[in-house]
């Protein structure tokens, strides 16, 4: 059983760009997860979504972050116009339903903004 | 915020039990103890949980006070490769689905 799938695994992008970074969850899983890690910082929640749903985006920046979890194919976490700020690891956690799942994280997105 | 505290970090020698504890004062009733650790440059990777029985799996043991205010994980025979930073996470049911990281405790094996 595979697990989560997170690519591209490094992303580069200059100042001003989008970056897309995308997360396929574990077989049989339909919860999606992001959170991001700052360098040298903990792990801080950003969104939780459901198949099609915005669950919970408590955790996302009002601006230039977006996420979704389509019917069909992973889960995409948008940043429009990036800034350097927003270098960081990104990480997809996925579990098979709501309520007290355990929660399995891909290997991450490092993204760099030049 | 966190609601739990570990020590900032841990030496412990290869091949020697290692057990790492963690504070949870004011856990409510519904929280369950879970234990992930994030070794250098990967993903979080999830260790155990438990709401107020001892459990044991593959990786490791969780011990739980009776009171539930703190506990400890142990890793019987520490090798080089436990070398992470550990997290020791509360998570209700009923509450919201995120987890909540802190700072975590960074456990150094040593050969």
């Amino acid at each position: 059983n595979a697990g989560v799938m997170q690519n591209p695994r490094h992303l580069v992008r200059r100042r001003g760009q989008e970056a897309r970074l995308r997360c396929s969850p574990m077989k049989g899983h339909s919860h999606v997860y992001w959170y991001r890690q700052l360098p040298e910082e903990g792990l801080k929640f950003m969104v939780y979504l459901q198949k099609e749903n915005i669950i919970d985006e408590s955790g996302m920046p009002k601006e230039r972050f977006s996420a979704e979890f389509p019917k069909e194919g992973p889960s995409i976490l948008r940043i429009q116009q990036v800034v350097r700020g927003d270098s960081a690891a990104y990480f997809c956690a996925s579990s098979p339903s709501r309520g007290l799942e355990t929660q399995y994280f891909g290997p991450g997105t490092r993204l760099l903004v030049l | 915020d966190a609601k739990t505290t570990q020590p900032p970090s841990m030496d412990c020698a290869e091949g020697r039990a290692a057990n790492l504890p963690c504070n949870h004062s004011t856990i409510s009733g519904n929280e369950y103890v879970y234990w992930y650790r994030q070794i250098h440059s990967q993903g979080p990777q999830y260790i155990i949980h438990g709401l107020k029985n001892n459990e044991t799996n593959e990786m490791a043991s969780l011990i739980i006070t009776e009171d539930r205010k703190s506990s400890t994980l142990i890793l019987p025979h520490a090798t080089l490769r436990d070398t992470a930073v550990y997290y020791c996470i509360l998570h209700g049911r009923g509450g919201s689905e995120k987890l909540v990281f802190g700072k975590g405790m960074k456990l150094t094996v040593n050969p």
